[in-house]
This record gives structure tokens, sequence and C-alpha cells, in this order.
């Protein structure tokens, strides 16, 4: 079952912008994580921010966790057209790591 | 260090048979978990195995088997292949699994069943 759902689901921009992808969950976690998947490739982890974190940051990317909200928020910034991928956010549950459907970034040059 | 390696990256197959799909996690990593991938419904969550026992198994029928041997490495099988089987398959490996680490992710193995 899905834990995370990502919002919007496809996100077109053009180079330079600001890119900000949506997650909101459903039940008590100690993390979120975000990944990258380019097309027909496995993914790739960006970025962990834990339960008791409120941003983080790591060169381009920002992410934001509201627990209080259940909702985490990716912001890529000055995006490029190497960014155009799908992004997932994912929490811990009875699995590994539960996944969301994703947002399909396109980055238009 | 080496990535997860997934063999082979393609398959074509055809309705009634099996497959078996392998996976190689880093070197160390105890824990390699399998998802299937579609358009419609995403990334689900197949079985994790851990030194060599499986761990947990997600909602999908018998047809879909695996293993994992003393090297870590593993293998799934899928028997009597159906048509909606056709998806991406991702093998991902962590250290320990089950604890929120991240996963470190295959190129995943991509089936077609016609």
């Amino acid at each position: 079952s899905q834990q995370g759902e990502e919002d919007p689901q496809a996100l077109s921009i053009q180079e330079g912008e600001n890119a900000t992808m949506n997650c909101s969950y459903k039940t008590s976690i100690n993390n979120l994580q975000w990944y990258r998947q380019n097309s027909g490739r496995g993914l790739v982890h960006l970025i962990l921010i834990r339960s008791n974190e409120r941003e983080k940051h790591s060169g381009r990317l920002r992410v934001t966790l509201d627990t209080s909200k259940k909702s985490s928020s990716l912001l890529i910034t000055a995006s490029r057209a190497a960014d155009t991928a799908s992004y997932f956010c994912a929490t811990p549950g009875n699995t590994p790591l539960v996944f969301g459907k994703g947002t399909r970034l396109s980055v238009i040059a | 260090k080496a990535g997860v390696t997934q063999t082979p990256r393609y398959l074509i197959k055809t309705r009634g048979q099996q497959v078996t799909l392998s996976c190689s996690p880093i070197s160390g990593h105890r824990s390699v978990s399998w998802y299937q991938q579609t358009p419609g419904q995403g990334l689900q969550f197949l079985f994790e195995y851990f030194s060599e026992t499986q761990r947990n198994k997600g909602n999908f029928p018998g047809r879909f088997s695996g293993r994992q041997f003393s090297n870590s490495r593993s293998e799934m099988n899928v028997s009597t292949l159906e048509l909606g089987d056709s998806a991406l398959y991702l093998c991902a490996s962590s250290l320990q699994g089950q604890d929120g680490a991240p996963l470190h992710f295959g190129n995943g193995t991509r089936l077609t069943v016609t």
C-alpha cells in the first residue's frame, strides 16, 4: 500500500526556474527520504530528513518536513535540463521503504 | 565500491514461461529487497531477504518467489508468466534493511511478457 503521495503528478518548468514537489504521508515516521529516477533506470537516493528536523539542504536541494501536517516538500533551485526525472518520496514501513507514485519533472532548456 | 548489479537488463518472455532475475548487492550489504514498478501501480514491494532468510513479503501471488545466497546475491523467479507481469523489476540493497536506511538500487531488469 502507498504511504506517501506526491503532488503534482507532473511538472514542467523552464531551465533556471525552481521546482517544488510535495509529499503527504499517513502514519508517524522516523524519517522521510527523496529519490530520483531517470527514465528506465534505478532510483537514486537524494536526501533523508529525520522526524526531528524541519529543513535540510544538499546542494540545490532543499527538503522540509512538517510532521504535524504529515507532509514534506522538495525544492530544486535553478533547475537544469539534467534534473528531468521522476522524484519519489519514501517512508519506512513494514517493508524496507514504501514509495509514493512520484512526480514527473520536465525541465525545458 | 561497485553498485548494485542486476542481470539481465532486458528480457522478453512468452506467457506461461518462467523467468529468473539476478541481483548482486553492494559488497557488505546483507539486505536485498525487490520491487516491481509499473506505470499504473508505481513501486510495489515484492520481498526482502536478509542473511538468506525472507524477512518480509509483499502482496504478490505465489508465482513470485526469491532466494538469497550466502554471499548475499539474490535471485527472484516468476513462474507461469502473465501479460500483467511486464514491468521493471528493481533490486535494492542496504546494510541491515528494515531500519529506514537509504536503499541502493540497481538499474533494473525490464521484463516484457508477450
